[in-house]
């Protein structure tokens, strides 16, 4: 079945890049989303690759997507404070109109 | 931007009775709909598919009985969590696809989320 897969904790210091890393099992995906989860709040897409990019780049955001090892990658360049949150990288199942399968989510953790 | 809006925010009810949920999307239409729910600390699970006019699709050891779905518009989904008990305590997220996008792979849209609190 589908499974995606993401490390649990991320620390960084306010001002340094933030890199959260995932990987995915579903060959077929076509598009591939970061999700954004402030406490006791819903999801916020924060930004979404097709699937025959390689990278997207978004203000201080860049994603990086490797189709052959199924690894996608966030980057947040010069880190905030307010940056500190829950992010599900996430992938669509083929068939139309169906949902979407979360990771378990990385909280990043930003110090000043 | 595309804005869901999912009402209540927060709900706490006594065992044995039951709580509607709303989830609307304000400026698109929706003909797909999603009911997540969250456990603390953990990711989203999908519970069930709503689609505007027909039955909602469950996923497997979803109880449909008790989380009665009814998607009567494009713009409209209810849960409805029937007979609540405390292990249905938990964070309930819809979310909702522009039906004018890019089909299956338009982004997802979420709600707020409600916190349900069974007592």
């Amino acid at each position: 079945g589908e499974d995606v897969e993401q490390s649990l904790f991320l620390s960084v210091r306010e001002g340094d890049s933030s890199v959260i890393n995932c990987t995915y099992t579903d060959s077929s995906s076509t598009y591939l989303y970061w999700y954004k989860q402030e406490p006791g709040a819903g999801l916020q897409l924060l930004t979404y690759i097709f699937s025959n990019m390689d990278m997207k780049q978004d203000q201080r955001l860049t994603v990086l997507l490797n189709k052959k090892d199924k690894h996608l990658s966030l980057r947040i360049a010069d880190t905030q404070t307010g940056d500190s949150a829950i992010y599900f990288c996430a992938e669509s199942i083929t068939q139309a109109g169906t949902a979407l399968i979360f990771g378990k989510g990385t909280t990043l953790s930003v110090s000043s | 931007g595309a804005v869901v809006s999912q009402h209540p925010s927060r709900v706490i009810c006594k065992s044995g009775t039951s709580v509607k949920i709303e989830c609307r999307s304000l400026d698109f239409q929706a003909t797909t709909m999603f009911w997540y729910r969250q456990f603390p600390k953990q990711s989203l699970m999908l519970m069930a598919t709503s689609n505007e006019g027909s039955k909602a699709t469950y996923e497997q050891g979803v109880e449909k009985d008790k989380f009665l779905i009814n998607h009567a518009s494009l713009t409209l989904s209810t849960l409805t969590v029937t007979s609540a008990h405390p292990e249905d305590s938990s964070f309930y997220i819809c979310s909702a696809r522009d039906a004018s996008g890019q089909g299956a792979n338009s982004p997802l849209h979420f709600g707020n989320g409600t916190r349900l609190t069974v007592t």
